[in-house]
């Protein structure tokens, strides 16, 4: 069965701490991975999609990058405002895009 | 450029009602899919529209049912409403052809059940 974990559930960092958010996926056939950011009461903020293993995307303090098993978000010197729940989802080439359950981000200043 | 919109933004229902939500797609897009996500955790799959046609299906009873019209918006229909049925309910919007493309969401209804 197709699926998609993500770890931490819950990361609280300093204001300039560098971090990483994991997402790890079990699907048949990847034809995207993608993450999102979501604010409280908000709908998902779409932020990168990656295609194949070794694929990187950056903006500002966010880079994503991908291999065969599982995809990491790399938060370089976090500022308060990049408090959210970051989520993780894949494509697997049908019309169903599956989510994992999110990490919720704390930057504190 | 408007983007996906929802409506209602908030609906407080009881046990046994149905409910109707409703979504405009981002302007150029012709795909439709909506999503259930319960409290503090992420988005789960419902259905997708594309051409007035369910094209896919998550897991959910048949309770859940839909429609897209002509102009491409959308509604969600939820009969015999449950408990378990409060949550944000997302619409999101895509082109056919970019499918591999990220879809826009809304920001969603949220649906209590009382």
């Amino acid at each position: 069965e197709d699926q998609v974990t993500q770890s931490p559930e819950a990361l609280r960092l300093q204001e300039g701490e560098s971090s990483s958010l994991n997402c790890s996926y079990t699907v048949s056939g990847l034809r995207g991975l993608f993450w999102y950011r979501q604010d409280p009461g908000k709908g998902p903020e779409f932020l990168f999609t990656l295609y194949s293993a070794g694929e990187e995307k950056e903006k500002e303090r966010l880079k994503a990058t991908l291999t065969k098993k599982e995809s990491f978000l790399h938060i370089t010197a976090p500022k308060p405002e990049d408090s959210a729940t970051y989520l993780c989802a894949t494509n697997t080439g049908g019309f169903k895009t599956i989510f994992g359950a999110g990490t919720r981000l704390f930057v504190k200043a | 450029d408007a983007g996906v919109t929802q409506s209602p933004t908030h609906l407080i229902k009881t046990r046994g009602q149905q409910v109707t939500l409703r979504c405009s797609p981002k302007s150029g897009h012709d795909t439709v899919s909506w999503y259930q996500q319960a409290l503090g955790q992420g988005p789960q799959f419902i259905f997708q529209y594309y051409e007035e046609e369910e094209r896919q299906r998550g897991n959910f009873p048949d309770r859940f049912s839909g429609h897209q019209f002509p102009n491409y918006s959308s509604e969600l229909n939820v009969n015999a409403l449950l408990l378990g049925d409060s949550a944000l309910y997302l619409c999101a919007s895509s082109s056919v052809q970019t499918s591999n493309q990220p879809q826009h969401f809304g920001d969603g209804t949220r649906l209590s059940i009382l």
